[in-house]
This record gives C-alpha cells, sequence and structure tokens, in this order.
C-alpha cells in the first residue's frame, strides 16, 4: 500500500540552527502534501498545503519565512525551520494523498524537534 | 468552518470489550471521513476510509459507520485487545480538490489485560 516516509524521526540541536525536514511518498505520486504541527496530547494543527511546483499555502498564523516550504517533484517535500528557537520544538508530521478517486491520506512517523 | 468533535476524550476498558468511538462534524458536506490510529510519538495510520456515498466500511474487528445528514460517524472495536491502546482520530475532508483534512482531537484509549 501507498507509503509516506519521513525524515529525520529525531532531530535535537542548539537555537538558531536551521533544521529540514524531508517527506517522500514511497509509492505514489503526490502533487500536495501536508504539513502538521502537533503538541503534546494534542490534535493535529495544520501548518500548511504543499503544491508540487508551486508555492506553498500557509495557515494564518503560521510564518512562512520562518517555515519553509519546497516540493521540488511529485514524491518529495521539504520543511526547513530556519534560525529554531526553544518555541519551535514539537512534532512535525507531513501527510500525502494518491491522486485519483477517495484516495486515502496517508502520513508519515512524524519528526520529533527538541531545540535547546 | 468545519468542527469535528469526539467523544469522549479518553476511554479505559477490560480486554475484550466490544466498545465504540463517536465522531460528530458541524457540516454534513463532506467528501470522504477517515479514521486514524496514533500511537505515542508516532504518526497516524489509517485504519478507514468512507466515502460520502457510503454507510460502513469494516476491517477486521474494525467497523466504522457514517451517517453524513446528522454529521455523525462512529468507528467500532470488537473485542479489545490491549494492543489496541492508542490515540483514534476522526477527519473529515470538504471536497475532491487539494484540500486537507480537519481533525477531531481524538479519542485516547487504554485496553487493560
Amino acid at each position: 500500500g501507498a507509503v509516506v516516509s519521513q525524515h529525520p524521526s529525531r532531530v535535537i540541536c542548539k537555537s538558531g540552527t536551521s533544521v529540514k525536514i524531508e517527506c517522500r511518498s514511497l509509492d505514489f505520486q503526490a502533487t500536495t502534501m501536508f504539513w502538521y504541527r502537533q503538541f503534546p496530547k494534542k490534535s493535529l494543527m495544520l501548518m500548511a498545503t504543499s503544491n508540487e511546483g508551486s508555492k506553498a499555502t500557509y495557515e494564518q498564523g503560521v510564518e512562512k519565512d520562518k517555515f519553509l516550504i519546497n516540493h521540488a517533484s511529485l514524491t518529495l517535500s521539504t520543511l526547513t525551520v530556519t534560525s529554531a528557537h526553544p518555541e519551535d520544538s514539537s512534532f512535525y508530521i507531513c501527510s500525502a494523498r494518491d491522486r485519483g478517486f477517495n484516495q486515502p491520506q496517508h502520513f508519515g512517523d512524524g519528526t520529533r524537534l527538541s531545540i535547546l | 468552518k468545519q468542527e469535528v468533535t469526539q467523544i469522549p476524550a479518553a476511554l479505559s476498558v477490560p480486554e475484550g470489550e466490544n466498545l465504540v468511538l463517536n465522531c460528530s462534524f458541524t457540516d454534513s458536506a463532506i467528501y470522504n471521513l477517515q479514521w486514524f490510529r496514533q500511537d505515542p510519538g508516532k504518526g497516524l495510520t489509517s485504519l478507514l476510509l468512507i466515502q460520502s456515498s457510503q454507510r460502513e466500511q469494516t476491517s477486521g474487528r474494525l467497523n466504522a459507520s457514517l451517517d453524513k445528514s446528522s454529521g455523525r460517524s462512529t468507528l467500532y472495536i470488537a473485542a479489545s485487545q490491549p494492543g489496541d491502546s492508542a490515540t483514534y482520530l476522526c477527519a473529515v475532508r470538504r471536497d475532491s480538490g487539494n484540500t486537507p483534512l480537519v481533525f477531531g482531537k481524538g479519542t485516547r484509549l487504554s485496553v487493560i489485560a
């Protein structure tokens, strides 16, 4: 079945570092991928919709210069957290849908980001 | 704006019990509804997808129903096992375009051996 791979699974780094998270659809092409953020014991918060070959659509309150999204191919989207600070520490999850009628949405395993 | 509510927020049951998780949504104009499972510190695993024209879907011990007109879905888990312990999330999709899922806050299930 369709699988979404997310890498890395965990990042610990110093404040001010930029961190790149990759999201790949392994056996299908995804024109659209979604990036979510999840706080402990909370539900998923949509950050942005990543469209292949065009600019991402950000949700209200999400800084596009802080969270850079690049969707350069039909199987890869990246999220870069620029100049990360402790308040950016969170669990980031990507998601993708295969093209076609009524396809389910699949999720990566998430990236636990900890900024010291 | 679509809002998805899941009740209860947490549930603890002894092993072997049948249980029902509830999901309601405010806008009945949905394209499909999806149930997910999330284990602690992990991503989401898709369990069942129900199209707006369908009434239910089954996979093993799981059965999901959809009453679109009343804005409700249920996830029925038969003969629960400790391995079923996880957070279960319900999400709806508005249309066939590139619209994101709208999630409920989930039900945290604990099955006690």
